[in-house]
């Protein structure tokens, strides 16, 4: 069984642009979590999804914004980049009630 | 809410010598608790977790840690270390009726040196 997959692996953009980081979780799996690593600091949560709904969202501007599709894969959306908006950017693919499966992350970075 | 706090943001040790990597969460809620590892330029390994049970966990590789509810701590062990568990340690908890949202801690440096 393939785990999560994220792509891309890295990117580069322009403050003022928009991004979009996908995410496919493991087959059966059907929640999908997005988290916000900076350098130095532990993963911060920015979206949970299950069956498709958002279950959670932490505090992050509405410039951020997510969706998960019938298959189950999830799409991480942020707008109007920031310098700070540079990060790693993991996604989980949750058992539920378990644990979090994490992928390989999406490195950002804002220039 | 909940919150994890490492207290150590780095710990150096030489290899074959013990370590405890610290770990303390307030919650309001019962949790699950977690340690995840992190080596350079990938994302995070499920190390081991606490759901219910016996309070002492183990991993594959060695490490164990102890949930201790009266002192909110889950401390990461192990008893000899080697050169290949350099890597980064985050703590984390997640409520047990919460969606599976985890909260990390800052992370714990682990530098074992020959």
């Amino acid at each position: 069984d393939a785990g999560v997959t994220q792509s891309p692996t890295h990117l580069i953009k322009t403050r003022g642009q928009h991004v979009t980081l996908r995410c496919s979780p493991i087959s059966g799996h059907k929640s999908v979590s997005w988290y916000q690593q900076v350098l130095g600091q532990g993963p911060q949560f920015i979206f949970q999804y299950y069956e498709k709904e958002e279950r959670g969202r932490g505090n992050f501007p509405d410039r951020f914004s997510a969706r998960q599709f019938p298959n189950y894969s999830s799409e991480l959306n942020v707008n109007a980049l920031l310098l700070g908006d540079s990060a790693l950017y993991l996604c989980a693919s949750i058992q539920e009630g378990t644990e979090a499966f994490f992928g390989q992350g999406t490195r950002l970075t804002v220039v | 809410a909940q919150s994890v706090t490492q207290l150590d943001s780095q710990v150096p040790v030489f290899e074959e010598a013990p370590v405890e990597l610290r770990c303390n969460y307030s919650s309001s809620v019962s949790v699950y608790l977690f340690w995840y590892v992190q080596y350079p330029n990938q994302g995070l390994q499920l190390l081991l977790k606490y759901l219910s049970g016996s309070t002492l966990v183990e991993s594959i590789n060695g490490f164990e840690a102890e949930f201790n509810k009266s002192q909110t701590s889950f401390h990461l062990r192990k008893p000899s270390v080697h050169i290949s568990d350099t890597a980064e340690y985050f703590c984390a908890v997640s409520a047990i009726w919460g969606f599976n949202k985890f909260y990390f801690g800052s992370g714990t440096k682990l530098n074992v040196k020959p």
